[in-house]
């Protein structure tokens, strides 16, 4: 059973508009969570978390929001750039553990 | 250098055969840990260790075997290979106080 869902396997979007990523949990003891980014041949690098005592996290040009009563966050890219064309990934976890539980995965394609 | 490695980077076996994958660290970080990425699965937590000597199942472990004898090492043994062990496999570290995790660069493998 999947606790942390990525429905949108892959989203398109041009250079300077918005990116919305989403991403939805079941386990209403997740925490903690957080996005990656992957490109192709590497690992996953982090990009920016949120614990659930917040509602919004802002780094740059990435903001998370939390939706605890939904149980959904999602990632917004703004501007968005080609250079965000990379596959990203949720991922959650509860207190005092380091075990992450991480959503399929969403393809970003930013075209110029 | 700094940072986390994998080695070998591209590995290719036959069902049958035992086969080691190498992690190393050198952030001194206490927490390392397996993953596996599948199409349609994301990135799945196969192992993972608190400190030396101590590691624990995650939620995908048979077929695999972990030990970790030093802080900075992490190797995961596949003691028989098997077809649906082809993926790629991540390590990651962490340490401090956050969940956040570094992930080294990926092996392919592939079990003929």
């Amino acid at each position: 059973d999947q606790q942390v869902k990525q429905n949108s396997p892959s989203l398109s979007v041009q250079e300077g508009r918005i990116s919305i990523l989403n991403c939805d949990y079941t386990n209403s003891m997740f925490d903690y969570f957080l996005w990656y980014k992957k490109y192709p041949a590497e690992g996953p690098t982090f990009l920016i978390s949120i614990s659930s005592i917040k509602d919004k996290n802002e780094d740059g040009r990435f903001t998370v929001f939390l939706n605890k009563s939904a149980k959904h966050l999602s990632l917004h890219i703004v501007p968005s750039q080609p250079g965000d064309s990379a596959v990203y990934f949720c991922a959650a976890s509860d207190t005092g553990f380091q075990k992450l539980v991480f959503g399929t995965g969403t393809r970003l394609l930013v075209s110029p | 250098d700094a940072g986390i490695t994998q080695s070998p980077r591209y590995k290719i076996t036959e069902t049958g055969r035992q086969v080691t994958l190498m992690c190393h660290q050198t952030w001194s970080h206490s927490y390392m840990f397996w993953y596996r990425q599948d199409l349609g699965h994301g990135l799945r937590l196969i192992y993972y260790s608190a400190a030396a000597d101590i590691t624990d199942k995650g939620e995908v472990p048979d077929g695999y075997v972990v030990s970790r004898s030093k802080t900075e090492n992490f190797p995961l043994t596949l003691e028989s290979a098997t077809r649906s062990q082809t993926s790629v496999y991540f390590c990651a570290s962490s340490g401090g106080d956050t969940d956040t995790q570094y992930f080294g660069p990926g092996t392919r493998l592939t079990v003929l």
